[in-house]
């Protein structure tokens, strides 16, 4: 248990749709990332959060979007959902925004867009 | 524009033996590269890392080489072990981080 949690853990919808997947980091971690694995990509970074401020940012569509609230919780909205949404959509913590912290990985919210 | 790239989508190793992950990279601000290993099911765990100042950095069982002339760097772990069996990723920060890479994933299994 990496002491990040993400919910929720299954998540079916249609193609059109809006969906907010929530991350609680590890208590005391202050920054927050976004990854997306689908089965051709592998794992990408969409964006990462640092004390409630946007810090970097990858390929993350313009569809999606991110925040971190006052107490570090993180929530990654997906709208206008496309089939190709379809992924496994991890969070990940870390102490605070350097690359060499290490990053603890929630166990992802698998999304299914029918 | 895939700049991290493990083109071996999987590896088959007997148990004991030596197994090798290779990686690679076009950018060469890239100043840091993880390892992170992932099980069916399971959001990736880190796994090992190293500075581009370095050329090796050892943790156990896994060691990292990094040869920055080539742009390349691998993952050897040994001996191997049935429970290694799992996805295994390199990823790739530049000096600005500014972006987080990660290549595709080279499947790991360890037979007994």
């Amino acid at each position: 248990d990496s002491g990040v949690t993400q919910t929720p853990k299954h998540l079916i919808t249609a193609t059109g749709q809006r969906v907010t997947l929530r991350c609680s980091p590890r208590s005391g971690d202050l920054s927050v990332y976004w990854y997306q694995q689908s089965l051709d990509q592998g794992l990408q970074f969409l964006i990462q959060y640092y004390n409630g401020e946007e810090r970097a940012k990858g390929n993350i569509l313009e569809r999606f979007s991110a925040q971190q609230f006052p107490d570090l919780h993180s929530e990654l909205n997906l709208s206008s959902l496309e089939l190709g949404d379809s992924a496994l959509y991890f969070c990940a913590s870390s102490a605070y925004h350097r690359e060499t912290d290490t990053q603890y990985f929630g166990p992802g919210t698998r999304l299914t867009v029918l | 524009d895939q700049q991290v790239k493990q083109n071996s989508p999987s590896l088959s190793v007997q148990e004991g033996r030596i197994s090798i992950l290779n990686c690679d990279y076009t950018n060469s601000m890239f100043d840091y590269f993880l390892w992170y290993k992932k099980y069916p099911a399971e959001g990736p765990t880190f796994l090992i890392s190293i500075s581009s100042i370095k050329d090796k950095n050892e943790d156990g069982r896994f060691t990292v080489f990094l040869n920055k002339s080539a742009k390349h760097l691998s993952l050897h772990i040994v001996p191997s072990q049935p429970g290694d069996s799992a996805v295994y990723f390199c990823a790739a920060v530049p000096n600005n981080f500014n972006k987080f890479y990660f290549g595709s994933g080279t499947k790991l299994n360890v037979k007994p």
